[in-house]
């Protein structure tokens, strides 16, 4: 069964205080990995899609890179606007339509 | 821009009441999802659609049926809600072809079950 696993559950930073989040995945051949950014109240929106091992991705001051078990999100320099929370998502060969999300990161970026 | 609309974004039903939630998408899309979305479960995948008049169970379709009349539109019924059916359901869409191209979603509809 796909597992993932992101990881902290929450994290505060200073505005300008650049950090990284961790999505851990197990998925019986990955056909593509998802980041998608998730407003109080509102539906996730959609960021990244990374297809395999080695791939980066860039919008802004996020960046998003992606391993044979892990993808990691990096926020550089971030302003108080970022604060979400930030949702990792896997799709396996196996898997038909299914995606398997994490529990997601909330990020707060303090002014 | 995909736009996934969806009906009501709260709503306050009785226990055993049959409840409809309406998902519309503005792109042409041939698949259709419904999730929900709990705290610390994550989004759990209900039903989806492919192509109208044409449904696959997700994980947890208990309690749950959809119906998909026109391409465009796609329902999720609570045959006869239960307290435990309180959730945040998410409705998403994604074109045609290969199917790692990433879903879109609407905004939600907060459901509570009393």
């Amino acid at each position: 069964e796909d597992q993932v696993t992101q990881s902290p559950e929450a994290l505060r930073l200073q505005e300008g205080e650049s950090s990284s989040l961790n999505c851990s995945y197990t998925v019986s051949g990955l056909r593509g990995l998802f980041w998608y950014r998730q407003d109080p109240g509102k539906g996730p929106e959609f960021l990244f899609t990374l297809y395999s091992a080695g791939e980066e991705k860039e919008k802004e001051r996020l960046k998003a890179t992606l391993t044979k078990k892990e993808s990691f999100l990096h926020i550089t320099a971030p302003k108080p606007e970022d604060s979400a929370t930030y949702l990792c998502a896997v799709h396996s060969n196996f898997g038909n339509e299914k995606l398997t999300f994490g529990t997601g990161t909330r990020l707060t970026i303090i002014p | 821009d995909v736009k996934v609309t969806q009906s009501s974004r709260y709503l306050v039903k009785r226990t055993g009441e049959k409840v409809f939630l309406e998902c519309v998408q503005d792109m042409d899309h041939e698949n259709m999802f419904w999730y929900r979305q709990d705290p610390g479960l994550g989004l759990r995948l209900i039903y989806f659609s492919y192509d109208v008049k044409m449904k696959e169970k997700g994980d947890i379709p208990e309690g749950y049926s959809v119906s998909r009349e026109k391409k465009e539109r796609f329902s999720l019924i609570l045959e006869s809600a239960s307290t435990n059916q309180t959730s945040m359901y998410l409705c998403a869409s994604r074109s045609g072809g290969p199917s790692n191209q990433p879903q879109h979603f609407g905004d939600g509809t907060r459901l509570s079950i009393l």
